[in-house]
Formats: C-alpha cells, sequence, structure tokens
C-alpha cells in the first residue's frame, strides 16, 4: 500500500462542531484530494491540492475547507458539521507523469458521524 | 460537465458466469477511463485503464467511443471477484470523476 494515512478513522460528532480530518503521505507526490463516498453517489471530489498552497474545489465543496502547508499534509475542515456531512471520507493522492496519470492510490477512509 | 453513469447499483452473479459491468460517459473531450476496485476491508485501487488495453485478473474493458461506454467485462466470474467497482474519468490532469459504482456478488 502506498504510504496514506488517515485520521482519525472513526469520528462521531454532534452538528454544529468543528472537525478536522488528515490526510499524511510519505510518497512525496504532487497531487492530494479529498473525496467523500456515500451509497448511490460514488465517490465525489470535495477539494484537491497541486502543491504546497495551492488548492482547488472540487465537485462538493461547500462547508468543507482545505489547506496544505506541507507536500505531506492536507487536512479537510468541517468549520460547522451538519447531518448532511456524515460519510466516509477518502484522501488520495497521485504523481503527475504521463504514464501514471489518472492512477490515484487512496488511504483506508474516515468514517464521520454527525448527530 | 463530464458525468459517469454506472446503472446497476448491485449484480449477482454465479461463480462461472460471464459478467459485464456498465459505464457510461458524457464528455466532450478525447475521454481517459479507468475501473477502480474495492474488495472487503481493502483500499480502494486501479483495476484497470483504457489506454493500458490490458487484462487484469481476467477483466477486459473497451472503450466505445460511438457509444460512450467503457464496460468491464470477465468471461468467467470467480468469488474473489465480488467487490466494489467504479468506472472513472480523467477530464483533466490528475482530475478523476467516478461513477456511482457498482457491487458485485458472485454466488459459490
Amino acid at each position: 500500500d502506498a504510504g496514506i494515512t488517515q485520521s482519525p478513522r472513526h469520528k462521531v460528532t454532534e452538528t454544529g462542531t468543528p472537525v478536522t480530518l488528515r490526510c499524511h503521505q510519505t510518497e512525496n507526490h504532487r497531487y492530494m484530494y479529498w473525496y467523500r463516498q456515500d451509497p448511490g453517489h460514488g465517490l465525489r471530489l470535495i477539494h484537491y491540492s497541486y502543491g504546497v498552497k495551492d488548492t482547488d474545489k472540487g465537485e462538493v465543496s461547500d462547508g468543507y475547507s482545505v489547506s496544505r502547508s506541507k507536500t505531506e499534509d492536507f487536512l479537510l475542515t468541517l468549520e460547522s458539521a451538519t447531518s448532511s456531512q456524515t460519510s466516509v471520507y477518502f484522501c488520495a493522492i497521485s504523481e503527475s507523469s504521463g504514464r501514471r496519470t489518472g492512477e490515484l492510490f487512496f488511504g483506508e477512509g474516515s468514517r464521520l458521524t454527525v448527530l | 460537465a463530464q458525468r459517469v453513469t454506472q446503472p446497476e447499483k448491485l449484480l449477482s452473479v454465479f461463480k462461472g458466469a460471464p459478467v459485464e459491468l456498465k459505464c457510461n460517459y458524457s464528455y466532450s473531450g478525447s475521454p481517459e477511463l479507468f475501473w477502480y476496485v474495492q474488495y472487503s476491508r481493502q483500499r480502494l485501487q486501479l483495476l484497470l485503464r483504457h489506454i493500458s488495453r490490458e487484462s487484469i485478473k481476467g477483466f477486459t474493458a473497451d472503450l466505445n467511443k460511438g457509444e460512450t461506454s467503457f464496460h468491464l467485462k470477465k468471461p468467467f466470474a470467480q468469488e474473489e471477484d465480488s467487490a466494489m467497482y467504479y468506472c472513472a474519468l480523467n477530464n483533466a490532469g490528475n482530475m478523476l470523476t467516478f461513477g456511482g459504482g457498482t457491487r458485485l456478488m458472485v454466488k459459490p
């Protein structure tokens, strides 16, 4: 498995509380992503990063923010969690090189429940 | 906008039967398509990509631009093929759009 770790792996929180999920990689890959996985919706991109301090929005970015101050860490923050953000969150990384473009390596996922 | 559609949420077949997981896409450019798989208690991982035109674990997928499809096929399903399968489209550099996923169950 690629060196990707997500923390926490499980979290239960209450509506209105802030939550931060962390993704840490040891592969020195340029690209990092946060996806959420929901039944019937597959994986939907929340935010991604193409370098330190370089981030952009994905398909479902409302209610989420990200930060990448170091190559190895990509943080996803829910400023005020809502029940609709109950989901499994996946971090992924990739390197931008022709033959391997589009190959993402995924973390194990973080299951978040917002009560 | 790009979109990936997997019409079947669940596909159940018997061991040894052929299997086809459907994937349709909409994209105005030249698509790059992938199949990802998630086995039970394992990470989501790349199964195959259309540009490689390879067979992985007996699975193949052919890009049909006329029908905008990229169906995944295997002539004889095995129990260990049971997993969640996602079709994905690379629309710009390293940005992947995923379909809703199909759960394949191979019964003994």
